[in-house]
């Protein structure tokens, strides 16, 4: 299973826009990368997946390069709610496969 | 709002004590998963489930067990419950069919206080 690494923090100001890389340099051929959104007390919601190049949807971007061996989530003119921790998620979700979360970014945006 | 539920959402029991943790996937998923997340912690994967059968395990305490009924709705046992116990409890649920498009959805989790 591809183990992921992710900066444990990073700030940033209202308006901005925030990119969090993730490693994954043991990503296998099946493995897609998700990332995930956490509020204190609530359960990961999902953002955004991608398998390679770039994806878009109405909250986030994801730029993959050709290798996969890193991805990297852009949150666009952040505001005070993208206050949030980061999960980059690696695998193909079949059965049978642990979805282990590393530990996340931790996002703060300062007004 | 996921689609997976979790009950109860709140729990507080003694030490000892023993309690059962419910979630009801999405309509149609036959994965679950059960992850454990104690205060300013990150998610820690304890088991999963396909389709009635255990298919991946991990750092599950003994104390702990789990399974998933034909309904495909699952349950959580946490027994001889420690103060260490006390934490978050999400379940959450996909196709598992495999990528792409196979994304797990969380429940809100179920808020375990032992005292």
């Amino acid at each position: 299973l591809a183990k992921t690494t992710q900066p444990i923090s990073m700030d940033s100001y209202e308006g901005q826009e925030v990119n969090i890389t993730c490693s994954h340099n043991n990503i296998a051929t099946n493995d897609y990368i998700t990332w995930y959104q956490q509020f204190p007390s609530q359960g990961p919601r999902f953002i955004i997946q991608g398998y390679k190049t770039k994806v878009t949807n109405e909250v986030a971007s994801l730029f993959i390069p050709a290798d996969r061996k890193s991805s990297t989530l852009s949150l666009p003119r952040v505001s005070l709610s993208d206050t949030a921790v980061y999960y980059c998620l690696v695998g193909d979700g079949a059965a049978g496969n642990k979805l282990t979360f590393g530990g996340g970014t931790r996002v703060l945006v300062k007004p | 709002d996921s689609g997976v539920t979790q009950t109860p959402k709140h729990l507080i029991t003694a030490t000892g004590q023993r309690v059962t943790l419910r979630c009801s996937p999405r309509s149609g998923d036959l994965s679950v998963y059960w992850y454990q997340q104690s205060l300013d912690q990150g998610l820690q994967f304890l088991i999963q489930y396909y389709n009635g059968e255990e298919r991946a395990k991990g750092n599950i305490l003994e104390r702990f067990s789990a399974q998933q009924f034909p309904d495909l709705h699952s349950e959580l046992n946490l027994s001889s419950l420690e103060l260490g116990d006390s934490a978050l409890y999400f379940c959450a649920s996909s196709s598992g069919q495999g990528a792409p498009g196979n994304t797990i959805y969380f429940g809100e989790g179920s808020w375990l206080t032992v005292v």
